[in-house]
This record gives structure tokens, C-alpha cells and sequence, in this order.
């Protein structure tokens, strides 16, 4: 069974600012996707950014952006120029190739102040 | 075009009633999966359907069951409740993958919360 661990229940960041997310995960498997979704107080989840295993290049998406390290488990997401609608909770997920059934950590509460 | 819809928005049930959750999908995505949100905790997959079959199912009890129906919307159904099952409960939609072809992600719809008094 695949684990994932999200150690920061909360953080927050001054808008402009750049603020970094980590997730662990734990799979037996070498075919996977990692996700970070965002849900913001009005409950919405969305997709934020995906990342491919067997791909080395790591993930961008505007001012998104991931930091994965395959050998080490760990799959960080990195918010540059945070804006005040970046607070949410993150969450940080995994799955084979079946999106449907995907693993999520527990979240991090992310606030950006003015 | 519209998302995915979830029915009810809220929702209070006493212990030991049923509750019957309904969810339809992006038109077009025949694969629906439910998850459970514990507040505090993240979504907990319960079961996925893909054309009218279940292809999976997490670690719940059996007082926890769904179908799909041929419109490829779906119910989630929950009998006997418990105080413990008060959530939300998150439907997400996603596309079927074409053999070879890119990676779909799964939609998530705004879900139902379920208070359990």
C-alpha cells in the first residue's frame, strides 16, 4: 500500500514571497504519478501541478513548480510570488496509472499575508 | 461546459439512518470515484466506477456501497450511520485513457457535507 506524508500541517508566507511544500511518499511501484491539488476554503479541489515518475525533469506550471527526487521519495512543491489566492489547504497525492484511485497526505494549510 | 455536480450541498442525518449521496459526472468522463474527507485529514478513497463497474474499493465497511448508473452519474450510499462518518464527501470525474495515449486527470466536484448527530 502506497503512504503519503505531509509533515507541515500549517505555513505561511508573505505575499511576493516564495514558500516551499514537502511530501514523502512510500510506493513499491516504478510507474506513478504525483499530484498537488488545492483546496481553498470554498472546498473546490483543483489540480495545481502532476509529475510523471519516469520523467527526470521536474514539473512547472507558471509559478508553480516541483522538486523531485524519485531515489528519496520526496516531492516538494515550490510557490514563487505567492499571491493572497494562494491560501488553501495543499495536498499532496499519489497514483498508479489510475488517477481514480489516488493516495492523499493529510495537507498543509498554506496562508499568504499581506 | 459544466463540472462535476454533487447533491446535496449539506446534509444532517442522525446515528443509524441511511444516506444516499448523488454525483454526476463531466459529460463525456465515464469513471467516477468517491472519496471521504475527515475534517483536519485528506480525501480517503472509497470506491471508483467505470462504466457502470466497480474497479476499485478502499478500506470501508460494507455499510458503505455505490453505483453507476448508464448516464455514468452515480450514488453513494451509507447505512447505518455513525457519528465517525461525518465528512465531506468528495465525487471526482475523469476521462477514459486511451491506450498509449497522455495521462487524465480526475475532476473534483465542490462535494457534500455529511453531519452525523
Amino acid at each position: 500500500a502506497q503512504t503519503v506524508t505531509q509533515s507541515q500541517p500549517e505555513m505561511s508566507v508573505q505575499e511576493a514571497e516564495t514558500v516551499t511544500l514537502s511530501c514523502t511518499y512510500d510506493t513499491s511501484e516504478n510507474n506513478y504519478y504525483l499530484f498537488w491539488y488545492k483546496q481553498p476554503p470554498s472546498r473546490q479541489m483543483i489540480l495545481v501541478i502532476r509529475q510523471e515518475a519516469y520523467k527526470q525533469q521536474n514539473a512547472t506550471e507558471n509559478r508553480f513548480s516541483v522538486n523531485f527526487q524519485k531515489a528519496a521519495k520526496s516531492f516538494s512543491l515550490k510557490i514563487s510570488d505567492s499571491q493572497l489566492g494562494d491560501t488553501a489547504m495543499y495536498f499532496c497525492a499519489f497514483s498508479n496509472t489510475n488517477a481514480g484511485k489516488s493516495t492523499f497526505g493529510d495537507g498543509t494549510t498554506l496562508t499568504v499575508k499581506p | 461546459d459544466a463540472g462535476v455536480t454533487q447533491s446535496p450541498t449539506h446534509l444532517i442525518k442522525t446515528r443509524g439512518q441511511q444516506v444516499t449521496l448523488r454525483c454526476s459526472p463531466i459529460s463525456g468522463h465515464k469513471s467516477v470515484s468517491w472519496y471521504q474527507q475527515v475534517l483536519g485529514q485528506g480525501p480517503q478513497f472509497i470506491f471508483q466506477y467505470y462504466e457502470k463497474e466497480e474497479r476499485g474499493r478502499g478500506n470501508f465497511p460494507d455499510r458503505f456501497s455505490a453505483r453507476q448508473f448508464p448516464n455514468y452519474s452515480s450514488e453513494l450510499n451509507v447505512n447505518a450511520l455513525l457519528l465517525g462518518d461525518s465528512a465531506l464527501y468528495l465525487c471526482a470525474s475523469r476521462p477514459r485513457r486511451l491506450a498509449g495515449g497522455p495521462y487524465n486527470e480526475q475532476f473534483f466536484g465542490p462535494g457534500t457535507r455529511l453531519t452525523v448527530l
